[in-house]
């Protein structure tokens, strides 16, 4: 079982790009959360989406969404970058009956010059 | 709204010495109690959870710890660490299943020979 796979590993992007970030659930999960962790900062949770559709949606603007595609794998899109996103991005899945057991990839480090 | 509160940002402490580190919360209503590790340049792994029950807690790697409703803590204790302990640890609550987890700040642990 190959867990929670997020690509790519790290990027470099322009102030005002645009980005897409990609996650693989463990085998077996339906359900992906997104997570921004600051440097030096505890993860802060963006979004998650069950069924295709996003269910809860932390603080953050509209410049980030997201999709979950058929086969439970989700992207996050962060629209006009501002330095200040950057973070590494942790996707974490898990079973809708059972968000205690939550799996956690390695992230995605995401550098905003 | 919960909130996560990690007293300690940073603790050194020799190996094979005892540690705790400390974790409160404040939410309005029952809670589900976590603490995740980071090891440098990954994901977070999950090291035990309070869901009910006994409020004694075992975990992974010789970790354990008590949920104490009064004080609203959830410290993380093990007796003898080790080299491979020095790592991030984070506190995590959750209010409802399938809801959000809501991370403290993170205290990092170093573990000196």
């Amino acid at each position: 079982d190959a867990g929670v796979t997020q690509s790519p590993t790290h990027l470099i992007k322009t102030r005002g790009q645009q980005v897409t970030l990609r996650c693989s659930p463990k085998s077996g999960h339906d359900t992906v959360s997104w997570y921004q962790q600051a440097l030096g900062q505890g993860p802060q949770f963006i979004f998650q989406y069950y069924e295709e559709e996003e269910r809860q949606r932390g603080n953050f603007p509209d410049r980030f969404s997201g999709h979950q595609f058929p086969n439970y794998s989700s992207e996050l899109n962060v629209n006009a970058l501002l330095l200040g996103d950057s973070a590494l991005y942790l996707c974490a899945s898990s079973l809708v009956s059972m968000n205690t057991e939550a799996f956690f990839g390695q992230g995605t480090r995401l550098t905003v010059v | 709204a919960q909130s996560v509160t990690q007293l300690d940002s940073q603790v050194p402490v020799f190996e094979e010495a005892p540690v705790e580190l400390r974790c409160n919360y404040s939410s309005s209503v029952s809670v589900y109690l976590f603490w995740y590790v980071q090891y440098p340049n990954q994901g977070l792994q999950l090291l035990l959870k309070y869901l009910s029950g006994s409020t004694l807690v075992k975990g992974i790697n010789g970790f354990e710890a008590e949920f104490n409703k009064s004080q609203t803590s959830f410290h993380l204790r093990k007796p003898s660490v080790h080299i491979s302990d020095t790592a991030e640890y984070f506190c995590a609550v959750s209010e409802v299943e399938g809801q959000n987890f809501v991370f403290g700040p993170g205290t990092r642990l170093s573990v000196l020979p």
